[in-house]
């Protein structure tokens, strides 16, 4: 069993929806959540960074962390085409431990 | 502000010949520095690290080595490439293990 389970899509929704994204994890020692947007044929880029659990948002992002369920997500609010991407998932248990990742969902926005 | 280098941007090499991919980062001192594989449709596989000059870390044996001639310089390395080479190689950096972590655009490999 992986670490990190992140299923790889793809996903695709109408321009405007709400887009939920997922990953569940089996590391109860998990501390700090991230997800990144990676673009086609470029390097991921970090969305969101989260502590413990709860909620963070940025603008049209949310992120939600449930420590007692293993799960993590992200909301985007208002899709856009320019959403168009794969989010992947990292967790860690703190600053000197490796980031472990998610393999990556794929998400497309039809206009 | 800081930012990273990778090049080249994309590479089409022939088996069996030398591979060498660089990194700089500007802006910034003594970051831990990483190079990754993507392979299509796939996650993260995390390569080498490197938390200081000359000292590498592997996490896959391979035909693959890297080193960290400076401070801020993180060099992919092979001296022959296989096909199995083949992939997205990504350099990143951070302050600490579990920072986010900033990429470069990223190295596309074709050995053919």
């Amino acid at each position: 069993q992986k670490e990190v389970e992140q299923d790889p899509g793809p996903l695709s929704v109408p321009e405007g929806a709400i887009v939920s994204l997922n990953c569940t994890y089996s590391n109860s020692a998990f501390q700090y959540f991230m997800w990144y947007r990676q673009y086609s044929r470029k390097g991921p880029e970090l969305l969101m960074y989260t502590y413990s659990s709860g909620n963070k948002e940025d603008g049209r992002f949310t992120a939600q962390v449930d420590k007692s369920s293993k799960y993590i997500s992200l909301f985007i609010r208002d899709s856009q085409p320019s959403d168009s991407a794969t989010y992947l998932c990292a967790m860690t248990r703190g600053s000197n431990y490796q980031l472990i990742w998610g393999a990556g969902t794929k998400l497309i926005i039809k206009p | 502000s800081q930012t990273i280098h990778q090049w080249p941007a994309t590479l089409v090499q022939p088996v069996g010949s030398p591979l060498s991919l660089e990194c700089t980062v500007e802006g910034t001192s003594n970051p831990n520095l990483y190079w990754y594989r993507q392979a299509a449709g796939r996650g993260l596989q995390l390569l080498f690290y490197s938390v200081g000059i000359g000292q590498i870390s592997s996490e896959v044996p391979q035909n693959l080595s890297a080193s960290r001639p400076q401070d801020r310089q993180f060099i992919l390395s092979s001296k022959k490439l296989l096909l199995s080479d083949s992939g997205f190689y990504l350099c990143a950096w951070s302050h600490l293990w579990g920072d986010g972590y900033t990429f470069g655009s990223g190295t596309r490999l074709t050995v053919v």
